[in-house]
């Protein structure tokens, strides 16, 4: 079966330092790759995707996301974390050819300490 | 641009009645629509996929009778839970698809909290 596997449950990180939330996938061919964040009671929103091309992908509010092929992983990344930034972060692939469906990772809750 | 909004934000509901939840896309047509359920601190579980004019299409497990999928235009997709109980309190999201190449971006909406009592 296909799936994305996010392997930490909570990540801790203090303010002003880099942060790394990891994603693998185990999904057919070269699927494309997504990073959502959900804040409580709130829907997700998007924050960056891989298509092709470049490995390093820029998104919203300071995130990037490094595509890895041979490691088929996605981790997101930020250089100096904010307190605000502490929310669930969702990895999700699509795989080609599968129209809009979406396969997602189990979740990562990100929390900033001041 | 690509905004999904979802009625109501939350509801809550005596066990037996039924609930409607609406799915619009304000400022795009959407080629496909997406239900999800949100147990939680869990991830997204995908119900239904819904194709403007046709049936849905359920993922298995999913009672079809029991979440009915309703979508009349390229804007709008309803859920309804039908004899609602306790066990359907969950947060339920959905998600309308933009075509675009080479793929179909989709827009989440914010959710809709269903606790049935």
């Amino acid at each position: 079966a296909q799936s994305v596997a996010q392997p930490e449950d909570q990540v801790n990180v203090a303010e002003g330092n880099p942060l790394t939330v990891k994603c693998t996938y185990s999904v057919s061919g070269n699927p494309y790759l997504f990073w959502y964040v959900q804040y409580p009671n709130r829907g997700l929103q998007f924050l960056l995707k891989y298509i092709t091309g470049d490995n390093l992908v820029k998104g919203s509010y300071g995130f990037e996301a490094e595509f890895n092929k041979s490691q088929t992983s996605f981790h997101l990344k930020k250089p100096s974390a904010l307190v605000s930034d502490s929310a669930l972060y969702f990895c999700a692939a699509n795989p080609r050819g599968a129209t809009n469906k979406l396969i997602f990772g189990t979740g990562t809750l990100l929390a900033v300490q001041p | 641009g690509a905004v999904v909004s979802q009625h109501p934000s939350w509801v809550i509901c005596k066990s037996g009645t039924s609930v409607k939840i609406e799915c619009r896309s304000l400022d795009f047509q959407a080629t496909t629509m997406f239900w999800y359920r949100q147990f939680p601190k869990q991830s997204l579980m995908l119900m239904a996929t819904s194709n403007e004019g046709s049936k849905a299409t359920y993922e298995q497990g999913v009672e079809k009778d029991k979440f009915l999928i309703n979508h009349a235009s390229l804007t709008l997709s309803t859920l309804t839970v039908t004899s609602a109980h306790p066990e359907d309190s969950s947060f339920y999201i959905c998600s309308a698809g933009r075509a675009r190449v080479p793929y179909n971006e989709q827009f989440f909406g914010p959710g809709t909290r269903l606790t049935v009592l």
